[in-house]
């Protein structure tokens, strides 16, 4: 089975540039994760969808930060303009219907801003 | 709101030493998920707990949920190389809402 696909997997860019990480969900899953991971802060929740729509984005650290789930099979989480500060990797995860089901993460983007 | 408190932060044994980590919640937990991230990896999901003073074990590793359901702990007996990684607790409340614990880093010396 596929799991959670996350493209890119490596992005280097200078500062102010507009970043764009996208995420394919595993087929079926009704609940989409974004998760940022630094070594100072650990893992962070920074939104999350529910049959598509975004249920909790208090995490998202400020108006730099957008995501969406246009449908069931795909999200995006777009950085502009990125800063150094958002160097980190950023992980997709899906969950099936029903709150105790484990959530499955994609490999990550690791994301570097110059 | 709610938080999940977790240590320690780093642990280094020698192979065949054990290891424990334990999640400690602000608030009462309906359940508590426990994964594990190998170095480059992506966390992968081990377990789920739920109810009151649940017990289970999968090989070496042993994961327990407090009688009030607020605290949890990941016991590994005779750590292996292969036990290396960052393991994270992950309480879910009440409202549905779940959180990650900081994550214990796991370091074994051959």
């Amino acid at each position: 089975d596929a799991g959670v696909i996350q493209s890119p997997r490596h992005e280097v860019t200078e500062m102010g540039q507009e970043v764009t990480l996208r995420c394919k969900p595993i087929s079926g899953h009704n609940s989409l994760f974004w998760y940022r991971q630094t070594m100072m802060r650990g893992l962070e929740l920074l939104i999350y969808f529910n049959n598509n729509v975004p249920i909790d984005d208090s995490g998202m650290p400020e108006d730099r930060f957008s995501a969406k789930m246009p449908n069931a099979s795909f999200s995006t989480l777009k950085i502009q303009p990125s800063e150094p500060r958002d160097s980190a990797v950023y992980f997709c995860a899906s969950r099936p219907t029903g709150s105790n089901q484990p959530q499955h993460f994609g490999d990550g983007t690791r994301l570097s801003i110059l | 709101g709610q938080q999940v408190m977790q240590i320690p932060q780093y642990q280094h044994v020698q192979e065949g030493e054990d290891f424990t980590t334990y999640c400690n919640s602000s608030t009462t937990l309906s359940n508590i998920q426990w994964y594990k991230q190998r170095p480059g990896g992506h966390p992968v999901f081990l377990i789920q707990l739920v109810k009151s003073g649940e017990v289970k074990k999968q090989k070496r590793l042993t994961f327990q949920f407090g009688e009030a359901k607020k605290n949890s702990s990941l016991h590994i007996t005779a750590t292996q190389t292969t036990d290396v990684g960052t393991y994270f607790c992950a309480g879910r409340n009440n409202n549905n809402d779940m959180r990650f614990g900081a994550g214990t880093r796991l370091t074994v010396k051959p």
